[in-house]
């Protein structure tokens, strides 16, 4: 499975960008990111994924680098409701379109006033 | 749209008790997870079910686990006997057909195992 490292934390001032970075060094050609959220107490909520080209949605926008080793989620105005743990996944395949994802440990994102 | 529903919400028994917890997956979805979350292993699949067929069950920590999806819109896990060790989070999320991986994750069943 390719595997992706995240920083276990971050803070956020309320308002501003939140930029969360993951690296997925060992993903491979076919291999979506896929981004989630867990809010406390929660089940994980899908935010937004890509392949190749950078993606954006009413939640976020997601930046792959043109390698694809990284990519950025990222909040463009975050507000205190956002504070949750973000998970970055590599999509992984059985066969076909059978598929999975792998939840690591995420990052920690605090907003504050 | 009701979202997935899993019940109990919340389970507290006795170690040796047998502990059932249901899902009703997204109307239309053909894949169902379901997962556990405990602090210290994070969240992990336990098993994953596509058009009522279990693919994976690698997760399932031992015997004492199973799952089964009768249907399309109903699954159980079930724990016999259960272990303090088996106190988590148990969710269970529904994806609809297609090529993507957008799962809809349940509220969750809160187990402790006394």
């Amino acid at each position: 499975d390719a595997k992706t490292t995240q920083p276990t934390s971050m803070d956020c001032a309320e308002g501003r960008a939140a930029n969360l970075p993951c690296n997925h060094s060992t993903i491979s050609g076919n291999e979506y990111v896929y981004w989630y959220r867990q809010i406390h107490s929660q089940g994980p909520q899908y935010i937004i994924h890509g392949l190749k080209n950078n993606e954006t949605n009413e939640m976020a926008s997601l930046i792959i680098t043109e390698d694809r080793k990284s990519s950025t989620l990222i909040l463009p105005h975050a507000t205190l409701r956002d504070t949750a743990v973000y998970y970055c996944i590599v999509r992984v395949y059985y066969t076909g379109t059978a598929s999975k994802l792998t939840f690591g440990t995420g990052t920690r994102l605090q907003v504050t006033l | 749209d009701a979202g997935v529903i899993q019940s109990p919400r919340h389970e507290v028994t006795e170690m040796g008790q047998e502990v059932t917890l249901r899902c009703k997956p997204i109307s239309g979805h053909n894949s169902l997870f379901w997962y556990r979350q405990t602090m210290m292993r994070g969240l992990e699949l336990l098993i994953y079910f596509n058009n009522n067929v279990p693919i994976d069950d690698s997760g399932m920590p031992e015997d004492r686990f199973s799952a089964k999806m009768p249907n399309a819109s109903f699954s159980t896990l079930k724990i016999q006997p259960s272990e303090p060790r088996d106190s988590a989070v148990y969710f269970c999320a529904s994806r609809p057909a297609g090529v993507g991986e957008t799962q809809y994750f349940g509220p969750g069943t809160r187990l402790l195992v006394l």
